[in-house]
Order: structure tokens, then C-alpha cells, then sequence
């Protein structure tokens, strides 16, 4: 069972620099999300998902973009990148179809640094 | 807007210690609230979860039950052991937003 799938794990960025972070599901999950986690912080939400075609910022979305278009892929774009974007990056996943609140299982993460 | 809060790490405690970690939430509705645990270098995993009032989660020992009166959300074990040493987040997840919302995170080291 993959789970939720994130590559690359580790990645040195130039300042300016873009990437793409990509994140792949195989539960059919509608909902995806994209976190931040700074040293010593929590998890702060950067876009979310809840379905193909169909992606919403959350409290963090500022030098990021994100795409659906398929229920399986959620890649975070990081189209010029900034020392401030230095932070490990989790994706989720969670099946809300039933209606219910399910748990969200989590990527093993990305840890990114921007020199 | 929705919002968890918890309360700051880290805390240090000896084995066979009782924990408690608070978490206290803002939301509109009636969210669903969860613990979730983070072992160092890993992914963040489900420990247990609440989807109404006065529900008590548990697995592995620990417990937390949904205080809807005092919007709490506290987690509990009665005897820690040095293998419980994690970070621990609170979060809740609101139908009427659709996000899962995190607090801060609590670090937990526990001593032999």
C-alpha cells in the first residue's frame, strides 16, 4: 500500500529558482492538501483540494500554485523561490465523500532549503 | 476564522508519568477534532479522533474526550513510556470550511 507519495524528499534551491513538488495518492481521496512545517512550528495550510479541477488557499498560499486534474496528483509550485519558502512541505489526503470527517493520512514530506 | 490552540512544549516528563496536553479550538459548526503524532523525521499519523460531543477518542493509551461546553479538546495518558516522545499536533476539521486546521504542535520527551 503506497499511500500518499511525495518527491523529491530533500532539495537545495538557488534564490529565484522554481520546482515543482509532487504529490500522488492511490486511495481515491478527494480531498488534498498541501502543509508548511517551520522548525519548531506547526502545520500551516498552503492550498487544498477537494476534488479534480478544484483547488482553494489556505492560510499560507502566497509564492505558491497548485493544480488537479486528476484525483490522484496534487503538485505545489514554487515558481521563484525565496529563503522564507525554506520549511519541509507535507501532502494529505482524506476521503470526505461518505460525509463524514475522516483522518487525513500524510506524505513522508519534503524538506526544502532556498540558499 | 477556525483555530486550535495548544499549549506550548516542550514538556519533559519521567516514564510512568501521567500526561496531559491541552487543546482548546475555535470553529463554526460542529467539527470533528483529532491528535495526531509525529515521530521524529516522520509523516504526521492519526492517534485518535472525536466527531461529536462528548465522544472519547483513544488508541495506544492515550485518551481524549470532545468537550463541547469548554471547546476542549485535552489529550491523556495515565503512564508514558520513553517510546511516546513525539511532537503531538491537535487539529479539527470543519464542514463548513473543509480544511484541517493544526495547531502548533507539542513536543514530548520522555525520560527514563
Amino acid at each position: 500500500n503506497a499511500g500518499v507519495t511525495q518527491t523529491p524528499k530533500f532539495r537545495i534551491l538557488k534564490i529565484g529558482q522554481s520546482m515543482t513538488l509532487q504529490c500522488a495518492q492511490d486511495m481515491n481521496h478527494n480531498y488534498m492538501y498541501w502543509y508548511r512545517q517551520d522548525p519548531g512550528m506547526g502545520l500551516k495550510l498552503i492550498y487544498y483540494s477537494v476534488g479534480a479541477g478544484i483547488t482553494d488557499k489556505g492560510e499560507v498560499p502566497n509564492g505558491y500554485n497548485v493544480s488537479r486534474s486528476t484525483t490522484e496528483d496534487f503538485p505545489l509550485r514554487l515558481e521563484l523561490a525565496a529563503p522564507s519558502q525554506t520549511s519541509v512541505y507535507f501532502c494529505a489526503s482524506r476521503n470526505d465523500r461518505t460525509g463524514g470527517f475522516t483522518e487525513a493520512f500524510f506524505g513522508q514530506g519534503t524538506r526544502l532549503t532556498v540558499v | 476564522g477556525d483555530s486550535v490552540t495548544q499549549m506550548e512544549g516542550p514538556v519533559t516528563l519521567s516514564e510512568e508519568a501521567f500526561l496531559t496536553i491541552n487543546c482548546t479550538y475555535t470553529a463554526t459548526g460542529y467539527p470533528s477534532l483529532f491528535w495526531y503524532v509525529q515521530y521524529p523525521g516522520e509523516g504526521l499519523q492519526l492517534l485518535l479522533k472525536a466527531t461529536k460531543a462528548d465522544d472519547k477518542g483513544s488508541n495506544k493509551g492515550f485518551e481524549a474526550t470532545y468537550r463541547k461546553e469548554t471547546t476542549s479538546f485535552h489529550l491523556e495518558k495515565g503512564s508514558v513510556q520513553v517510546s511516546d516522545s513525539a511532537v503531538y499536533f491537535c487539529a479539527l476539521s470543519s464542514g463548513a470550511t473543509n480544511k484541517l486546521i493544526f495547531g502548533t504542535g507539542t513536543l514530548l520527551a520522555v525520560q527514563p
